[in-house]
């Protein structure tokens, strides 16, 4: 019963290259969430999905930034001519509601990116 | 400013001492949730609490709705125990929703 995976694991792109992200839930689980990590900060939501919709992107910046959760295959974070300051830790976290209140969360390990 | 503060920041312990954490949040939440994150790792859930207290192994972790206040415990520290202790929580109505502290990093040395 594989948990949440995410790859990959680590990922370095140059300036101006695209960035993506892949992350599959846990079995059973249809709600997707993206955190990210700054060097020496704390986590920070980005944003919540639910298969072929978004919920909340209140956290995801206006610009580059974008994420799906299609039908089928791993929900993507998609970062466009990315830039220094996008490197960072990137989480992802399912449950099988759309609620963070009802028992454990499920982490993914994370997909560190470094831009050179 | 942070909605969600712990302390304290940085905690160094020796082994077998006993360590407590503090998280303090600044409006109503249906759930405060203790995450464990070791160095370059994932990130493990270790409880979620919205009332009272709950204990797991060595893990003991506390809240109360009235202060606004929860700790964790650890007894009996160990090296292994090193790692980010985060705090974080679902605000009342936004259910969906994670509000992060930013983290306790501990060290336990021999």
């Amino acid at each position: 019963n594989a948990g949440v995976m995410q790859n990959p694991r680590h990922l370095v792109r140059r300036r101006g290259q695209e960035a993506r992200l892949r992350c599959s839930p846990m079995k059973g689980h249809s709600h997707v969430y993206w955190y990210r990590q700054l060097p020496e900060e704390g986590l920070k939501f980005m944003v919540y999905l639910q298969k072929e919709n978004i919920i909340d992107e209140s956290g995801m910046p206006k610009e580059r930034f974008s994420a799906e959760f299609p039908k089928e295959g791993p929900s993507i974070l998609r970062i466009q001519q990315v830039v220094r300051g996008d490197s960072a830790a990137y989480f992802c976290a399912s449950s099988p509601l759309g609620r963070m209140d009802t028992g454990e969360l499920f982490f993914g390990e994370g997909s560190r990116l470094t831009v050179l | 400013k942070n909605e969600v503060e712990q302390s304290p920041q940085n905690l160094t312990a020796q082994e077998g001492e006993f360590i407590t954490i503090n998280c303090s949040y600044s409006v109503g939440i249906s759930a405060l949730h203790w995450l464990q994150q070791h160095p370059g790792g994932g990130i493990v859930s270790l409880f979620m609490l919205s009332s009272g207290k709950k204990k797991h192994g060595r893990l003991i972790a506390t809240i109360n709705i009235q202060e606004k206040h929860s700790s964790l415990h650890i007894t009996a520290s160990h090296p292994r125990d090193s790692a980010v202790y985060i705090c974080a929580v679902t605000y009342t109505g936004t259910a969906s929703k994670l509000t992060f502290g930013t983290g306790t990093r501990l060290q336990v040395t021999l």
